[in-house]
């Protein structure tokens, strides 16, 4: 099974600051490898996905993620916050290709936008 | 938007009482699968379905039971609720891009037990 690990449940950051939420997974093959918003009392929304057809993924709402396989990590980055960028996210990997593909979900990290 | 709803969207029940979460799509995707959020846990898999009748257990299965009678209904059922199964429950289905499966959630459904 694949386990992936979300260091910081808090992170606050300045607006207009840089944004760097970490993500590392551990499996020995490089599993399929997302990352998810979600905003107050609402569902997951998919930010980006890896699919190692690159290594530096880009999202929406200017979010992007780099796929490092050396330090099995998938970082989340975002160069300047927004107030509205306040959220929590989650990191995600599967790996499957005959079953399921059952995500597995690291524990989440609250962003926080200081204005 | 994945065409996903979750009925209700917010319960409160009693411990020992039988409970039906719904989950409907429109798109007729064939995976769709049950999760509960919990602070601290992230997201963890209940059960998911691989179409008409097929299912099979996720992580925390335990006291739970899921039926799929047909495509577009994934029913979850806690048999006798436990104030431990307190929770926001997801369903989601999974869809093909870029040649990987994704999985879409839909809104949530928030269950508190007494």
């Amino acid at each position: 099974a694949q386990s992936v690990t979300q260091l910081g449940s808090h992170v606050s950051v300045s607006e207009g600051a840089l944004v760097l939420l970490r993500c590392n997974y551990s499996s020995s093959v490089p599993p399929y490898l997302f990352w998810y918003v979600q905003y107050p009392n609402q569902g997951l929304q998919l930010l980006l996905k890896y699919t190692s057809a690159a290594t530096l993924v880009k999202g929406i709402n200017g979010f992007e993620a780099e796929f490092k396989k050396s330090e099995t990590s998938f970082h989340l980055t975002k160069p300047s916050a927004h107030m509205s960028d306040a959220a929590e996210y989650f990191c995600a990997a599967s790996r499957d290709q005959t079953g399921a593909n059952n995500l597995f979900f690291g524990t989440g990290t609250r962003l926080t936008v200081i204005p | 938007d994945a065409g996903i709803t979750q009925s209700p969207r917010h319960k409160v029940t009693e411990t020992g009482t039988p409970v039906t979460l719904r989950c409907h799509q429109t798109e007729n995707h064939r995976y769709m699968y049950w999760y509960r959020q919990d602070p601290g846990h992230g997201l963890r898999l209940i059960h998911y379905s691989y179409g008409v009748k097929d299912t099979d257990k996720g992580e925390v299965s335990d006291g739970y039971s899921v039926s799929r009678s047909k495509t577009e209904d994934f029913l979850l059922t806690l048999e006798s609720a436990t104030s431990s199964q307190t929770s926001v429950y997801f369903c989601a289905i999974r869809m093909t891009s870029g040649g990987i499966y994704e999985q879409y959630f839909g809104p949530g459904t928030r269950l508190t037990v007494t």
